[in-house]
């Protein structure tokens, strides 16, 4: 098994391009999610999936997107990169809810927003 | 609000044992998790919490009291290796992980 895998690696996007962040698992994990890290910080949640065509949104949501289509991929899309938006980006699934799983994370993206 | 406290760094020597704090306050308790983090790499696993009471597993292990609303996570025997952050994690009422900022630790020769 690959686990999650995410692409790109690293991006380097202008203020007002957009792009879309990749994200898929191969382990039948029907939760999914978004999170990013900002350096000394932890993990903030941006959005999350329960299942294929189910999405809502984390607790730092505003300038992201996402959608599920299938229980393997979950892309976040960034519409109009800002200069806040710099961070790393992790995508992770699991089995959720009152599971005592864990989840397990991808290697991340790092986004630079200049 | 979710508040969860955890030391910004440590510093311990190679061989020796250290025990990480984390303190939550959050909206229901679902569990709690201990994450490992390399500099520039992902989280991964270590331990889980749900009940009071002491988890080992090998050189670490972890703690919890969720009436006093805190855990700590043990490592033993110390090696170069375990250089790492350290991440508390709390699954809130909506099954929910609230991170901490971690706890970043330095291991001397």
């Amino acid at each position: 098994n690959a686990g999650v895998t995410q692409t790109p690696k690293f991006r380097i996007l202008k203020i007002g391009q957009s792009m879309t962040l990749q994200c898929a698992q191969d382990m039948n994990h029907n939760y999914m999610y978004w999170y990013r890290q900002d350096p000394g910080m932890g993990l903030k949640l941006i959005y999350y999936s329960v299942g294929a065509g189910i999405t809502d949104k984390g607790e730092v949501p505003n300038g992201y997107n996402v959608s599920r289509s299938t229980t393997e991929d979950f892309p976040l899309r960034l519409e109009l990169a800002a200069p806040s938006q710099t961070s790393v980006y992790f995508c992770a699934s699991g089995l959720g809810g009152d599971k005592g799983e864990t989840q397990y994370f991808g290697p991340g993206t790092r986004l630079l927003v200049l | 609000g979710q508040n969860i406290d955890q030391p910004t760094e440590m510093t311990a020597t190679e061989g020796a044992i250290v025990q990480i704090n984390c303190t939550y306050q959050t909206s229901g308790f679902n569990g709690l998790f201990w994450y490992q983090q390399h500099a520039g790499e992902a989280p991964t696993f270590l331990s889980y919490n749900v009940l009071d009471g002491l988890e080992e597993k090998g050189r670490f292990s972890s703690f919890l009291s969720r009436s006093k609303g805190y855990s700590y996570l043990l490592l033993k025997e110390l090696q170069m290796k375990d250089s790492a952050s350290y991440l508390c994690a709390v699954r809130d009422s909506n099954y929910q992980l609230i991170w901490g900022a971690g706890t970043k630790l330095i291991i001397k020769p």
